[in-house]
């Protein structure tokens, strides 16, 4: 299996612009996570699905942030509009299900930086 | 408020000895205790995980205990190696099955 797949890998956009990141879990996968993480809040949670419905957003910081997940094999992360607070890597993960003992499996990441 | 307390300073230590990293958190009950290794540039990779019932759990040249009466993990990676060196994060996760993350702590491991 490829893994967790994150595209793109690096992001530059200017303040304003609409911005897109994308994930595809690893197969068979019915949860899937979207995190944040900087140097000064570490990794936080944003949102998570199961089954392609989404269960908890509580960490979405703002409207500016959506998370969609129309399929078991892609999600979307979109901010629109993007400020340069929201520059951090972008990590989505997937697990087998929402077992407190399910290991979650991280993608790459994607590197976004807001101008 | 719930926290999460990994030691920020890096923990620099000589090939061979054993490394002993801390996570310690307040206002938290979790069921599950979860240890990933980062290295630069990439995403988080699963190690061990421990539950609340468990004491001790060991993994080849990695141990985690887990004292829910001090509130505290202990990771241990004995006969440590260069190839060690990386940050290591803890994760809390209880009955809603959201993994809380420690800021982590960076490992390195000189020849």
């Amino acid at each position: 299996d490829a893994g967790v797949i994150q595209s793109p890998r690096h992001e530059v956009t200017e303040m304003g612009q609409e911005v897109t990141l994308r994930c595809k879990p690893i197969s068979g996968h019915n949860s899937l996570f979207w995190y944040r993480q900087t140097m000064m809040r570490g990794l936080e949670l944003l949102i998570y699905f199961n089954n392609n419905v989404p269960i908890d957003d509580s960490g979405m910081p703002e409207d500016r942030f959506s998370a969609k997940m129309p399929n078991a094999s892609f999600s979307t992360l979109k901010i629109q509009p993007s400020e340069p607070r929201d520059s951090a890597v972008y990590f989505c993960a997937s697990s087998i299900s929402l077992q407190g003992t399910d290991t979650q499996y991280f993608g790459p990441g994607t590197r976004l930086t807001v101008l | 408020s719930q926290k999460i307390e990994q030691n920020s300073e890096a923990l620099n230590i000589q090939e061979g000895k054993t490394a002993t990293l801390t996570c310690n958190y307040t206002n938290y009950s979790p069921a599950y205790l979860q240890w990933y290794r980062q290295d630069p540039g990439r995403g988080p990779v699963f190690l061990l995980l421990i539950r609340e019932n468990e004491k001790e759990k060991r993994k080849e040249r990695l141990k985690v205990t887990f004292d829910t009466t001090l509130k505290q993990s202990l990771f241990h990676i004995t006969a440590s190696q260069p190839a060690d060196s990386a940050t290591y994060l803890c994760a809390l996760s209880d009955s809603s099955y959201k993994l809380i993350f420690g800021s982590g702590t960076r490992l390195l491991v000189r020849p």
